[in-house]
């Protein structure tokens, strides 16, 4: 149980172009869902936690406009990274949360911006 | 506000040898902690977990970690290590009743034959 997807596992796109990717929780309805961002040999930085049906909350320094978060669903939600530049390529990881203060990991996207 | 320590970023050891990470955590408030383990390209498996009750837990795969309030720790052990436990290993606090955590900076542990 406890099962988290991500998808597009690998995505690489111009410079100036948006880019979706979509985080799902299979067998659990997950109330909260989290979006990191990894960069190499560091940790997990927090970008911003999602409650299904409102706003996303924002950790300091992350560009709401440049990332949106949407969490349609208990089972979806939704990072876009729009206009993306080079900067932006990472690994980025969604998390899920039933309720149950543990968080589950999707496998991560790798999003290399040329 | 909380904060976790993993002093070493990196643990060599041989082949079933014993095995200890460390991690320590500050938080003015009560804490649930945690351990994952991350593989080469993959995302981040819960390995175990404390929220209350025993101590010491254990995963299925032969680690362990026990909680020390006093010491403000959760290492985690593991008594004969696997080739197959290279991995990255994070630590990570949330404050009790809540989902946010906060992660250590990750110990990368590797095996040798």
């Amino acid at each position: 149980g406890a099962v988290v997807s991500q998808h597009p596992s690998r995505v690489i796109c111009k410079s100036g172009t948006s880019v979706k990717i979509e985080c799902r929780s299979l067998d659990f309805q997950a109330t909260t869902m989290f979006w990191y961002r990894q960069f190499p040999k560091k940790s997990l930085m927090l970008m911003a936690t999602s409650n299904e049906g409102s706003k996303a909350t924002y950790e300091q320094g992350v560009e709401k406009d440049k990332f949106l978060i949407n969490h349609a669903s208990l089972t979806l939600s939704t990072l876009t990274v729009t206009s993306a530049h080079p900067e932006d390529s990472s690994f980025y990881i969604c998390s899920a949360s039933g309720g149950g203060f543990t968080q589950y990991f999707g496998p991560g996207t790798r999003l290399t911006v040329l | 506000a909380q904060s976790v320590t993993q002093l070493d970023s990196q643990v060599p050891v041989f082949e079933e040898a014993p095995v200890e990470l460390r991690c320590n955590y500050s938080s003015s408030v009560s804490v649930y902690l945690f351990w994952y383990v991350q593989y080469p390209n993959q995302g981040l498996q819960l390995l175990l977990k404390y929220l209350s009750g025993s101590t010491l837990v254990e995963s299925i795969n032969g680690f362990e970690a026990e909680f020390n309030k006093s010491q403000t720790s959760f290492h985690l052990r593991k008594p004969s290590v696997h080739i197959s436990d290279t991995a990255e290993y994070f630590c990570a606090v949330s404050e009790e009743n809540t989902d946010k955590l906060i992660f250590g900076t990750g110990t990368r542990l590797q095996v040798f034959p």
